[in-house]
């Protein structure tokens, strides 16, 4: 019940594509979702998050998508660009207590130029 | 923004020895600190839950005296690898949150990780 799903496990996408990416969870007492990038080598960087009073978040390139019923959450990412080739995390967190983070398994985005 | 600073970015040691691997938040205080261990081509793996001024929880599976956690400090939080064997060779990364008065909405900040590799 902890798990967080996420999906595809890699990603090829033109340059000037929509790469999107999902992620599903069971706990319903999750109610803080945040996307992490990671370029090789380094650490995640937090690019969006949402709360589950919105379904939906939009920040620049980068959109949430929050379907609380179906417990699913995607992002999306508008016109890619090689510079966004990385890995995408999504995680899933109760915003009480000691606000552990759990963490999808990854995306590889490659974008090509 | 939240800055949190992780030292060293790489350490090469030998089998037997130690090593500690500082993480601190430059401009904001954090009353819980999170190691996490990462294998190539994998996520995110929490081992432990470092708060400041009291024992550190480890996650299940995670030996709390092979990996040691001190939260001496609002801003400084330390994870010592003890007798590092080959198999500890990893990325450890740490994250950190704002205790401040906004902190409710605050995600939590990674550092740029150690690449640990042990001889």
């Amino acid at each position: 019940q902890q798990q967080v799903k996420q999906s595809p496990q890699s990603l090829i996408v033109q340059k000037g594509g929509i790469s999107i990416i999902n992620c599903a969870y069971e706990n319903t007492a999750f109610d803080y979702f945040p996307w992490y990038q990671q370029f090789p080598g380094k650490g995640p960087a937090l690019l969006i998050a949402i709360r589950p009073d919105v379904s939906e978040k939009k920040e620049g390139r980068f959109t949430i998508s929050f379907n609380k019923s179906a417990k699913q959450f995607s992002l999306h990412i508008m016109d890619s660009q090689p510079g966004d080739s990385a890995t995408y995390f999504c995680a899933a967190s109760v915003a009480t207590g000691t606000y552990k983070y759990i963490f999808g398994t990854g995306t590889r985005l490659k974008v090509l130029a | 923004g939240a800055v949190v600073s992780q030292h060293p970015s790489w350490v090469i040691c030998k089998s037997g020895t130690s090593v500690k691997i500082e993480c601190r938040s430059l401009d904001f205080q954090a009353t819980t600190m999170f190691w996490y261990r990462q294998f190539p081509k994998q996520s995110l793996m929490l081992m432990a839950t470092s708060n400041e001024g009291s024992k550190a929880t480890y996650e299940q599976g995670v030996e709390k005296d092979k990996f040691l956690i001190n939260h001496a400090s609002l801003t400084l939080s330390t994870l010592t690898v003890t007798s590092a064997h080959p198999e500890d060779s990893s990325f450890y990364i740490c994250s950190a949150r704002d205790a401040g008065p906004s902190s409710y909405n605050s995600p939590l900040h990674f550092g740029n990780g150690t690449r640990l590799t042990v001889t």
